[in-house]
């Protein structure tokens, strides 16, 4: 079983859709990422948390440590939205980054 | 510019030929990264250099990779001998310091590595 696991593993939602993306983990941890991949594969950090909720636009980020659970939301969904979804967590007294295998998002205008 | 510089953005070569990518983090950023990402799979941890400490070098796949950092700034990752399943993108992240993932990282646009 991986340390990190996302759901779904591919989306494809209609514009203004309301999305969720879906990350669990299984180590303890000292902080959650999310990434965004563009199809040029350019990665760019959306968010890090390690209790409670972030928003930046129309991107929410939710983290339930007791559950080790994390949700990425965006609200009214644009074709510019499509990409890869990344979880990654920093866990114990490592210093790097463990990966989920990404939510590939495709959103149709 | 202000980002995580790469270079190269393309490589290509033979196999059994030795390889240097280079990554120029953030001035002033502490803590520097190499990810690897293989066609079709996630992100891998290869290497974490935090300042003058000793590198966390648990995700290097072999001892055909190596990687120093000089002066605490610029990096490069060595891939001696190649092989074909060393084809990747690999990628380089830095952070202002490595203070266990509490600060977010800053991707490079990687290196993609082909091995012929």
């Amino acid at each position: 079983k991986n340390e990190v696991e996302q759901s779904p593993q591919n989306l494809t939602a209609q514009e203004g859709e309301f999305i969720t993306i879906n990350c669990s983990y299984s180590v303890g941890i000292s902080a959650l990422h999310w990434l965004q991949q563009h199809p040029g594969g350019g990665i760019v950090s959306l968010f890090m948390l390690s209790s409670g909720k972030k928003k930046h636009g129309r991107l929410i980020a939710t983290i339930n440590i007791q559950e080790k659970h994390s949700s990425l939301h965006i609200t009214a969904s644009h074709p510019r939205d499509s990409a890869v979804y990344i979880c990654a967590v920093m866990g114990g007294s490592q210093g790097n980054l463990i990966f989920g295998k990404g939510t590939k998002l495709s959103v149709k205008p | 510019g202000a980002g995580v510089s790469q270079s190269p953005s393309n490589k290509v070569t033979e196999k059994g030929k030795d390889v240097e990518l280079r990554c120029d983090p953030i001035s002033g950023h502490t803590a520097l990264y190499w990810y690897r990402q293989s066609l079709g799979q996630g992100l891998e941890f290869l290497i974490y250099f935090q300042g003058n400490s000793a590198p966390d070098k648990s995700g290097l796949p072999s001892d055909r990779f190596s990687a120093e950092r000089t002066g605490g700034s610029v990096s490069t990752l060595t891939i001696q001998r190649t092989q074909q399943e060393d084809s990747a993108v690999y990628l380089c992240a830095s952070s202002l310091n490595g203070d266990r993932g509490l600060q977010p990282q800053h991707f490079g646009d990687g290196t993609r590595l082909s091995i012929l």
